[in-house]
C-alpha cells in the first residue's frame, strides 16, 4: 500500500521568509514518481514538479526548490523569499509506475503568506 | 497548454435528484479521473478511466457511476444525490507516458 503524509496542516509565514513544506511517503515499489501540486484559492490544482525514484538530484526553479531523499522517504518543497501569491494549498503525491495505477495524494498543507 | 474544463463551477441540487458532472479535456489524454475534495481529507479518488469505455473504481465509488463514451469526455453521475455528497469535485486527465495530472477548475456541489 502507498501512503503520503503531509504532517503540516497549516503554515503561516511573513512575506519574504523562506518556508519548507514536508512530504514523507511510503511505498514498496522500487520505481515510482513523486509530484507537487499547488491549489490556489481559485480551486484548480496546478502541477509543479515530477520526480522519478531514480533521480535524487535536487531541483530548483526560480524561488522553488525540491529536496528528494530516498533514505528518509521524503520529498520536501522549499519556497525562498515567499510572496503573497504563494498562498495556496500544496499537495504532495505518489504514483507507482506500473501502468494505470492511481495516484496517492497527501492531505495537503495550507500556506498563508502574510504581507 | 492542457485544458480541462468542467461543466459547472457551482451546482445546487436537491436530495434524490440525479446529477451529472461533465469533464472535457483537449489534449488527447488516455486517462481521466474524478476526485472529491473535502476539508481534512485531501483528494479521494472516486473513479478513473484509462481509456474509452473503460473504468475502474477508486477509493470511494459508492453512490457514483461514470461514463466515458468519447476519449475527451468523462462524466460523473450521482444516481440519487444525498447530503453527504456535498463536496468539491475535481476532474483530471493524464498522459500515460508522463504521469502528471492536469486538473479542471472544480465543481462545488451542494445537495440540500
Amino acid at each position: 500500500a502507498q501512503k503520503v503524509t503531509q504532517a503540516q496542516t497549516e503554515i503561516s509565514v511573513v512575506e519574504k521568509e523562506d518556508v519548507t513544506l514536508d512530504c514523507v511517503y511510503e511505498t514498496r515499489d522500487t520505481t515510482y514518481y513523486l509530484f507537487w501540486y499547488k491549489q490556489p484559492p481559485s480551486g484548480e490544482l496546478v502541477f509543479l514538479i515530477r520526480r522519478n525514484s531514480f533521480d535524487e538530484q535536487n531541483e530548483i526553479s526560480g524561488r522553488y526548490s525540491w529536496n528528494f531523499q530516498k533514505s528518509t522517504s521524503s520529498f520536501n518543497f522549499t519556497i525562498t523569499a515567499s510572496q503573497v501569491v504563494d498562498s495556496a494549498v500544496y499537495f504532495c503525491a505518489l504514483i507507482y509506475s506500473g501502468g494505470y495505477q492511481k495516484v496517492t495524494f497527501g492531505t495537503g498543507t495550507k500556506l498563508q503568506v502574510i504581507p | 497548454d492542457v485544458k480541462v474544463t468542467q461543466s459547472s463551477r457551482y451546482l445546487v441540487k436537491r436530495t434524490g435528484e440525479k446529477v451529472f458532472l461533465e469533464c472535457v479535456q483537449d489534449m488527447d489524454h488516455e486517462n481521466m479521473f474524478w476526485y472529491r475534495q473535502d476539508p481534512g481529507l485531501g483528494l479521494r479518488l472516486i473513479y478513473f478511466s484509462y481509456d474509452v469505455k473503460m473504468k475502474e473504481k477508486g477509493d470511494i465509488p459508492e453512490g457514483y457511476s461514470v461514463s466515458r463514451e468519447k476519449k475527451e469526455r468523462f462524466s460523473l453521475i450521482l444516481e440519487s444525490a444525498s447530503t453527504n455528497q456535498t463536496s468539491m469535485y475535481l476532474c483530471a486527465s493524464r498522459n500515460l507516458a508522463r504521469y502528471e495530472q492536469y486538473f479542471g477548475p472544480g465543481t462545488r456541489l451542494t445537495v440540500t
